[in-house]
């Protein structure tokens, strides 16, 4: 049973261009997370999603940023018009169960925009 | 409300033993821990819930005091492979699912 898989490890952009950032949940996890790491920093929630459904972007900014996870295939998140405040580790976690669960996680997409 | 972890960082030799502490101005439901090495994904150790327990497996262990609001991480007889960073995450509430928030991490470095 392959880990969470992310892809890809490394993005660099350039301002204003667009990142899709993917996450392959474990086999059998519905539930999908995605954090931010910013250097020296904790890990910040930004949404959860099962499949087809977000439940919860409150962690997320309102403008430039969405995210998916569609019936078929791995979840997305995606930044719009990036700025150079948005370059941090982005990390995805998946589990099988909604609450009181391990979260298993991603090795995270570092994105640096330039 | 992020937690608060102490200390920051600490250096142990091999063998040492360390705690790592967890702090949070609100009532929690629950206390997940997980340590993270440099450029890698962050690993599970254990989740400890509203009730006071304390969990442990091999060296590791932790303990979640309720009313102080507080969990602890134990490190007994450390190892080189027990260094990393390591973060502590509170819910305040079990909402249906996890929406965990972290706390900016503990640097530990084991030392031969």
């Amino acid at each position: 049973n392959a880990g969470v898989m992310q892809n890809p490890r490394h993005l660099v952009r350039r301002r204003g261009q667009e990142a899709r950032l993917r996450c392959s949940p474990m086999k059998g996890h519905s539930h999908v997370y995605w954090y931010r790491q910013l250097p020296e920093e904790g890990l910040k929630f930004m949404v959860y999603l099962q499949k087809e459904n977000i439940i919860d972007e409150s962690g997320m900014p309102k403008e430039r940023f969405s995210a998916e996870f569609p019936k078929e295939g791995p979840s997305i998140l995606r930044i719009q018009q990036v700025v150079r405040g948005d370059s941090a580790a982005y990390f995805c976690a998946s589990s099988p169960n909604p609450a009181n669960t391990e979260a298993f996680f991603g090795q995270g997409t570092r994105l640096t925009v330039v | 409300q992020q937690p608060v972890q102490s200390p920051q960082a600490v250096i142990l030799r091999e063998g040492e033993d360390a705690v790592i502490n967890c702090s949070s101005s609100k009532a929690l439901y629950s206390v997940h821990w997980y340590r993270q090495k440099h450029g890698e994904a962050p690993v599970f150790l254990m989740i400890l819930l509203k009730g006071g327990e304390q969990k442990g497996h091999d060296k590791i262990s932790a303990s979640f005091n309720e009313k102080k609001q507080q969990s602890s991480l134990y490190l007994t007889a450390s190892q080189l492979s027990y260094s990393g960073t390591y973060f502590c995450g509170t819910e305040l509430a079990s909402g249906g699912y996890q929406k965990v928030t972290f706390g900016i991490g503990t640097k530990l470095q084991v030392i031969p």
